[in-house]
């Protein structure tokens, strides 16, 4: 257990729905990132949010959004949905950034998002 | 632009043997960082390790060995003795260095190798 929580396990929804995924990050991270799995494109970055601010963007298409609440915990919005979103989605957490350089992230199980 | 090849799509072993897994990265930044998660049929990710670029030395836990080479651009992971178990697709990525507020260091992957350990 990376101690990553992610909420739901699983979405099966419609195209044009709107979804939201939750995160929350280990205790003492304070910064989230998300990540997009499928079988084309494999895993890729899409956003990363640090102490509520956002911090990075990968390839995030504009109909998905991001933000991060005080409590730390995260959400993760995709709307307009296509068929093409169908993914798993990962939150992964980490310490602040060190003298140390890159630190590891967490990973959280997933969210499993299927778009009928 | 940064990248991580890992060439090696499936392999598949029988218990007790040995197997490495390849990765090779590319990237222009002079300080970075290497990993490799495992994702076990169950879905999640499990991170492995981390090495830096600056940091040449092996690594051994257990079972498992790391071979960092940067002349190669290679960061290599070896099982030993695999176990039924070990089955799982394994992740190699790369990281830049994180700006002084914390921006940055996403995790850039390759596309993963599939190891099944047959009884």
């Amino acid at each position: 257990d990376s101690g990553v929580t992610q909420t739901p396990k699983h979405l099966i929804t419609a195209t044009g729905q709107r979804v939201t995924l939750r995160c929350s990050p280990r205790s003492g991270d304070l910064s989230v990132y998300w990540y997009q799995q499928s079988l084309d494109q494999g895993l890729q970055f899409l956003i990363q949010y640090y102490n509520g601010e956002e911090r990075a963007k990968g390839n995030i298409l504009e109909r998905f959004s991001a933000q991060q609440f005080p409590d730390l915990h995260s959400e993760l919005n995709l709307s307009s949905l296509e068929l093409g979103d169908s993914a798993l989605y990962f939150c992964a957490s980490s310490v602040e950034w060190s003298l140390a350089g890159a630190v590891e992230q967490f990973f959280g199980p997933g969210t499993r998002l299927t778009v009928l | 632009a940064q990248k991580v090849t890992q060439a090696q799509t499936e392999i598949s072993v029988v218990e007790k043997e040995d197997v490495t897994l390849d990765c090779v990265y590319e990237t222009r930044d002079t300080t970075y960082y290497l990993f490799w998660y495992k994702q076990p049929p169950s879905g999640e990710l499990v991170f492995l390790i981390r090495r830096n670029s600056f940091d040449e030395q092996n690594e051994i836990s257990g079972r498992y060995s790391w071979n960092f080479q940067k002349s190669t651009s290679s960061f290599n992971f070896t099982i030993t003795a695999s176990q039924v178990v070990d089955s799982a697709v394994y992740f190699c990525a790369l990281s830049d260095q994180p700006g002084l507020y914390n921006q940055g260091g996403k995790l850039i992957f390759g596309q993963g190798t599939e190891l099944s350990v047959k009884p």
